[in-house]
């Protein structure tokens, strides 16, 4: 069965420090890669996709991350944390000619201290 | 403009009490649908997805059930809640191929 793990579950972290929470699924086709995030009582949004291109995907508030495919990862990467990241973040896959329901991680929560 | 709408918002139900929480989709038509459930330390865990009008799957072994009974509606029923049932449910969906998901405001369920 398709999966994604996120080893980091908890991380804790200084304002201003970098940031990188690991992201592994297990799927030999063809993906769509995703990082949602969720606010302290706010709602899943999603920071950013990736669908095909680039594997070097951009996404809002100065995240990014990178896919690559011979490592089966989607590591989300910021360099400099703010408090206002504060959150829980979520990866998930889907595959677009095979599986299309989204199959998230486990979470990693993320505490910025100011 | 495409909207999904999930109520109640929250719920406290009894042990043994029936559920029924309702998703409807605005401005699409024969969306994929699906019914997530989050609890504490587990993620996101996805209990049922819908391709169609009473094509129903399911994830996870459970007590809870899903029918669609329109092509923009989908429920959430059981007809006796346990105490693991409580969570927090979010109902998404999407378009066919899976290239974007869009979710509900989630409802939070709590049994006593």
């Amino acid at each position: 069965a398709q999966s994604v793990s996120q080893h980091n579950h908890h991380v804790i972290l200084s304002e201003a420090a970098s940031l990188e929470l690991g992201c592994n699924y297990s799927y030999g086709g063809t993906v769509n890669l995703f990082w949602y995030v969720q606010y302290p009582g706010q709602h899943l949004q999603l920071l950013l996709k990736y669908f095909s291109g680039d594997p070097l995907v951009k996404g809002i508030k100065g995240f990014e991350a990178e896919f690559i495919k011979s490592k089966f990862s989607f590591n989300l990467r910021k360099p400099s944390v703010q408090w206002s990241d504060t959150a829980e973040y979520f990866c998930a896959v889907n595959a677009p000619l095979g599986f299309q329901k989204l199959v998230f991680g486990t979470g990693t929560r993320l505490l910025v201290s100011p | 403009s495409q909207t999904i709408h999930q109520w109640p918002a929250t719920l406290v139900q009894p042990v043994g009490s029936p559920l029924s929480l309702e998703c409807t989709v605005e401005g699409t038509s024969n969306p994929n649908l699906y019914w997530y459930r989050q609890a504490a330390g587990r993620g996101l865990q996805l209990l049922f997805y819908s391709v169609g009008i009473g094509q129903i799957s399911s994830e996870v072994p459970q007590n809870l059930s899903a029918s669609r009974p329109q092509d923009r509606q989908f429920i959430l029923s059981s007809k006796k809640l346990l105490l693991s049932d409580s969570g927090f449910y979010l109902c998404a969906w999407s378009v066919s191929g899976g290239n974007g998901y869009t979710f509900g405001s989630g409802t939070r369920l709590t049994v006593v």
